[in-house]
């Protein structure tokens, strides 16, 4: 079973501040990880893609990702409360057939305050 | 823009009725998932699809079956609804390819009563 494992939260941070977001892998060949926001009631969009070490970095998200300690993050610097979501941390598989099948952790819940 | 669509957003059904849940995507993707998600559950993978009459299981596929006739459209059916399948039920859609990631419909939220 591969394992995607996130802090639960909830994480609350007050306006901008940098909220940082943690996830943890099993499958030590995975290759692929994506970050999705998840607002309440509705359905994940997909706000970040990383594939290889070190961070990638798109307006107030930063990505970061270490494959040799299975550790992949989300910063959001400047939160704003237009953040206040939960956060999907996806995994990828590199082995074997995955026929496109991603694992997910089960969410951060974030709020940012004013 | 990629674009998934689910057939319906709300749905109320009885203990025992047939359900139908349809999910159509416009860009000609390989595969097709379906998930749903309850609270402190995440997302859980019921069926998903690689190509047109291919299916899958996932992790939780029992009292759920899946159609895929079409390239573009994956249906899930629920033979006899129950109310512990109420829950929200994501569509997802994704291309081949190892850095491709999935694309979620609407959702739709079913109530089993």
């Amino acid at each position: 079973q591969k394992e995607v494992e996130q802090n639960s939260g909830p994480l609350s941070v007050p306006e901008g501040a940098i909220a940082s977001l943690n996830c943890t892998y099993s499958d030590r060949v995975s290759q692929s990880f994506f970050w999705y926001r998840q607002y309440s009631g509705k359905s994940p969009e997909l706000i970040m893609s990383i594939y290889s070490n070190g961070d990638k970095e798109d307006g107030r998200f930063t990505a970061q990702l270490n494959k040799a300690s299975q550790y992949v993050s989300l910063l959001i610097r400047d939160s704003q409360p237009s953040d206040s979501a939960t956060y999907l941390c996806a995994v990828k598989p590199g082995r074997g057939s995955t026929l496109g099948r991603l694992y997910f952790g089960r969410g951060t819940q974030l709020t940012v305050w004013p | 823009d990629v674009k998934v669509t689910q057939s319906s957003r709300y749905l109320v059904k009885r203990t025992g009725e047939k359900v139908f849940l349809e999910c159509v995507q416009d860009m000609d993707h390989e595969n097709m998932f379906w998930y749903r998600q309850d609270p402190g559950l995440g997302l859980r993978l019921i069926y998903f699809s690689y190509d047109v009459k291919m299916k899958e299981k996932g992790d939780i596929p029992e009292g759920y079956s899946v159609s895929r006739e079409k390239k573009e459209r994956f249906s899930l059916i629920l033979e006899s609804a129950s109310t512990n399948q109420t829950s929200m039920y994501l569509c997802a859609s994704s291309l081949e390819g190892n850095q491709e990631t999935q694309y979620f419909g609407p959702g739709t939220r079913l109530l089993v009563l």
